[in-house]
């Protein structure tokens, strides 16, 4: 079972709409969460962590954590083409290791 | 400027060359991560070291790859004998090693093999 999963989509959405993004991961123990968007040919950049349960806003971002159902997500508000890119959800696991998801990939068409 | 930096940023080998990946982690962190990502693919953890210590080697080749953090210095990726399969983005990420710590990445060293 793999450590860290997301929908790999691609999710297309229009512009100004509300983008959502999932991710479940497998251990329990996790603390640390982690949401990345990287653009084609570049390098990962964090945009949200989350520690605690409920939702963290930052802009037009929202994480939302869940321990009990060890669920992730992003939502992205008032979708801009420039936020199209693939979205990383991370995990940081005991040990201090970091697990990656394989990312969906985020189309936003104007 | 305080980020992780990587250099090269693209590096060209021939088949049977090695290759050497360097990563100077943020100032006050004193935990690397190197990861290889292929061409629309996810990001695949190699390696996890503090300063002169490997702590996670899982995810590295067995065979020609090596890595190091020592006391003074960058963090190297050392590839020998390179093969075509080995092209790839390598990135760096460093964290200050505490639980909660957030992860940065370098913008990554992309390798070529011809």
């Amino acid at each position: 079972q793999k450590e860290v999963e997301q929908n790999s989509g691609p999710l297309s959405v229009p512009e100004g709409a509300i983008a959502s993004l999932n991710c479940t991961y497998s251990d329990r123990v996790s603390q640390s969460f982690f949401w990345y968007r990287q653009y084609s040919g570049k390098s990962p950049e964090l945009i949200m962590s989350i520690y605690s349960n409920g939702d963290k806003e930052d802009g037009r971002f929202t994480a939302q954590l869940n321990k009990a159902s060890q669920y992730v997500s992003l939502l992205i508000r008032d979708s801009q083409p420039s936020d199209s890119a693939t979205y990383l959800c991370a995990v940081n696991m005991p040990g201090n290791q970091f697990y990656f998801g394989t990312g969906t990939s985020l189309t936003v068409i104007p | 400027n305080a980020g992780v930096m990587q250099n090269p940023r693209h590096l060209v080998r021939r088949r049977g060359q090695e290759a050497r990946l360097r990563c100077s982690p943020m100032k006050g962190h004193s935990h690397v991560y190197w990861y290889r990502q292929l061409p629309e693919e996810g990001l695949k953890f190699m390696v996890y070291l503090q300063k002169e210590n490997i702590i996670d080697e899982s995810g590295m080749p067995k065979e020609r790859f090596s890595a190091e953090f020592p006391k003074e210095g960058p963090s190297i990726l050392r590839i020998q004998q390179v093969v075509r399969g080995d092209s790839a983005a390598y990135f760096c990420a460093s964290s200050r090693g505490m639980n909660t710590g957030e992860l940065f990445f370098g913008e990554g060293s992309r390798l070529t093999v011809l």
